[in-house]
Formats: C-alpha cells, structure tokens, sequence
C-alpha cells in the first residue's frame, strides 16, 4: 500500500462549490503539508500543520482552509471554488530531512 | 524572501547523453538543498539532498554540488536514460524555526529520447 494516499485522484467541479481534499499517511511523521502545482510556477505551500493542534498558512492560503482530524490524517477544503483553484495538488509528510508524496489530485474548476 | 531558479525547460536529451540542470537560490542562513523528482502521473519523490556547503549528494547516477560561493547546485548525470525523463524539481528548506517547509523551483522537464 502506499505510503501516502490521496482521495479523489481527479474531479471536476462547478464555481461556487464546496469541495474537500482527503489525505492519509502511514509514515509516522507528525508534519503534514499541502501543495498546489501549477506550470512553470513549480509548487506552493499551502498550510502546513505540525500536529493535531498546531496548523499553520503556507503563502498561497486564501481561498482554502484545511483540518488536522488525526496525526495520520489532513483535509484541504475549497468552500467556494474559483476557476484559478484549477491545479493539482498533492500532500505530503515528513520533516526537514526529507517529505513523502501522495500521487496528487487534478482538480478542474469549470 | 528565500527563493530557488531553475533553468527554462523542456530539455532533450538523447540517451547517454550528459545532462545539466542548473538551479541557483536565494538564502537566509544555512537551508538544506534537494532535488525531487516527479515521473508521469506520479508524487514527486527525493532524488538527493545536501545539508551544508560543498556536501555532495548522489543518486542513481545524479549528482549535485552545495555550492554557498556561487548559491548553487546543479543537478549532473554523466549518461542519462530514457527511463530519466520526468520533471525535476530543485528546492531548499526554511533554514529558520525548522519547520520543514520547502521552497520550489519551476521545475524542469526532462525528455530522453532513444
């Protein structure tokens, strides 16, 4: 199984919504983050949280919020989907020695 | 604010060739430095890492350089394969407060082709 999962893999939906982004790890580590990528402008932080408890914004945070349900677990929420919240993003764990990759998921806001 | 450059892609290469990828930073302090990798329809994973000036990291043939004179570190292969082609990613760590985060490049596609 992989070390870091991410549901959905890809979704398509409408201005307005309300989305979440789920992320589950097995590694262990207490850190999470999350990411957007976008072409040629590499990847962004998002929010990143160092335990349950403890949640902090990346550089790109407006426009998403995100919940810390249990170590293992790190939700991103998009409470209204704008078109420029098209993307792909991925989770991540680890520390400042190294950080584990989920496969990402493509995000379309039509 | 710490950043990182990497050079424009697409870069073509054929295979055996010799591939430089050229990255230089922008630091406060002393930031741990890597390349990720991201193959097609996958995560990025670690490629190699430095932790401080003039350490090398190697991997799989790759090779970088922590160069704090010049703020760079080049990604090299001396003889690179169709099965290295993927995006590269160079990025530093926030040297302060450790928390762990990173800072990205653009990346830079990679195609080998036979």
């Amino acid at each position: 199984d992989a070390d870091v999962t991410q549901t959905p893999r890809n979704r398509i939906t409408k201005t307005g919504k309300r989305i979440m982004l789920e992320c589950s790890q097995t590694k262990g580590h207490d850190r999470m983050y999350w990411y957007r990528q976008d072409p040629g402008l590499g990847l962004r932080l998002i929010y990143y949280s160092f335990d349950v408890k403890d949640i902090n914004k990346g550089e790109i945070s407006d426009g998403y919020s995100v919940s810390r349900q249990a170590q293992a677990k790190f939700s991103l929420s998009l409470e209204s989907a704008i078109p420029n919240q098209t993307a792909l993003y991925f989770c991540a764990t680890g520390d400042y020695n190294e950080q584990f990759f989920g496969p990402g998921t493509r995000l379309t806001v039509l | 604010g710490n950043s990182v450059t990497q050079m424009e892609g697409p870069v073509t290469l054929s295979e055996e060739a010799f591939l430089t990828i050229n990255c230089t930073y922008t630091a406060t302090g002393y930031p741990s430095l890597f390349w990720y990798v991201q193959y097609p329809g996958e995560g990025l994973q670690l490629l190699l890492k430095a932790t401080k000036a003039d350490d090398k990291g190697s991997n799989k043939g790759f090779e970088a350089t922590y160069r704090k004179e010049t703020t760079s570190f080049h990604l090299e292969k001396g003889s690179v394969q169709v099965s290295d082609s993927a995006v590269y990613f160079c990025a530093l760590s926030d040297g302060s407060g450790n928390t762990g985060k990173l800072i990205f490049g653009q990346g830079t596609t990679l195609q080998v082709k036979p």
